[in-house]
């Protein structure tokens, strides 16, 4: 199955600094997420991207899918940007999600 | 918006009983997935089901585990005989003709 990896794993950040983490999977998807988790545990949609860029106010989100990765920015952030960020890849008709580790980010004041 | 909705939000039982985790997808979806998340780790696919019966199942997916779609609008995930290890979130996901898939909030189950 796919295999997908997720970098760094833990980030922490000043209140108004700008962010980059980064998913590589291992093979062609035909579908690539990006989730939050809250800290009541819920996975919040940010982008449905399996190419291209997408932009939704402070974070934006890129697919390079010949490459095998995609990579979510977020700028300014603020500390209710902190949480678990994760991506998954799928592929295929029924197109199950293979979940990464995560990225744990921290936003200090 | 459309959203998926699950519940109970949490679940507490004990160990040996029997639990059955309900989900209502958003209503034109064809798709229907649940995945658990053990506390720490991340996000792992159980089952898909589509038209009335299970398209891919995980090896997390034992005889433990069952899915139906009793009605048109709910999709239930039983466990039959809980342990220790089922303790996680349980989220349910639906799709519709595109890929993008929408997860509901979880399912909190602790198995004392």
């Amino acid at each position: 199955g796919i295999q997908v990896e997720q970098s760094p794993p833990d980030l922490i950040l000043q209140e108004g600094a700008n962010s980059t983490l980064r998913c590589n999977f291992s093979d062609s998807v035909n579908n690539l997420q990006w989730f939050h988790q809250n800290p009541w545990g819920q996975l919040i949609n940010l982008f449905y991207i399996p190419s291209g860029t997408k932009q939704n106010g402070r974070l934006s989100a890129t697919t390079v899918a010949t490459e095998r990765y995609s990579l979510l920015y977020i700028s300014s952030s603020q500390t209710t940007d902190s949480g678990v960020y994760f991506c998954a890849a799928g592929r295929g008709t029924a197109s199950k999600l293979t979940f990464g580790t995560g990225t744990r980010l921290q936003v200090t004041l | 918006e459309p959203e998926v909705t699950q519940t109970p939000s949490h679940q507490v039982t004990q160990m040996g009983q029997e639990v059955i985790l309900r989900c209502v997808p958003i209503s034109n979806h064809l798709y229907f997935y649940w995945y658990r998340q053990i506390l720490g780790q991340k996000v792992e696919f159980l089952v898909s089901f589509y038209n009335n019966e299970i398209s891919e199942k995980s090896e997390i997916f034992d005889d433990q585990f069952s899915v139906e779609r009793p009605d048109g609008s709910n999709f239930t995930l039983k466990i039959r005989s809980t342990k220790l290890e089922d303790s996680a979130m349980y989220f349910c996901a639906s799709r519709g003709a595109g890929l993008e898939q929408y997860f509901g909030p979880g399912t909190r189950l602790t198995v004392t």
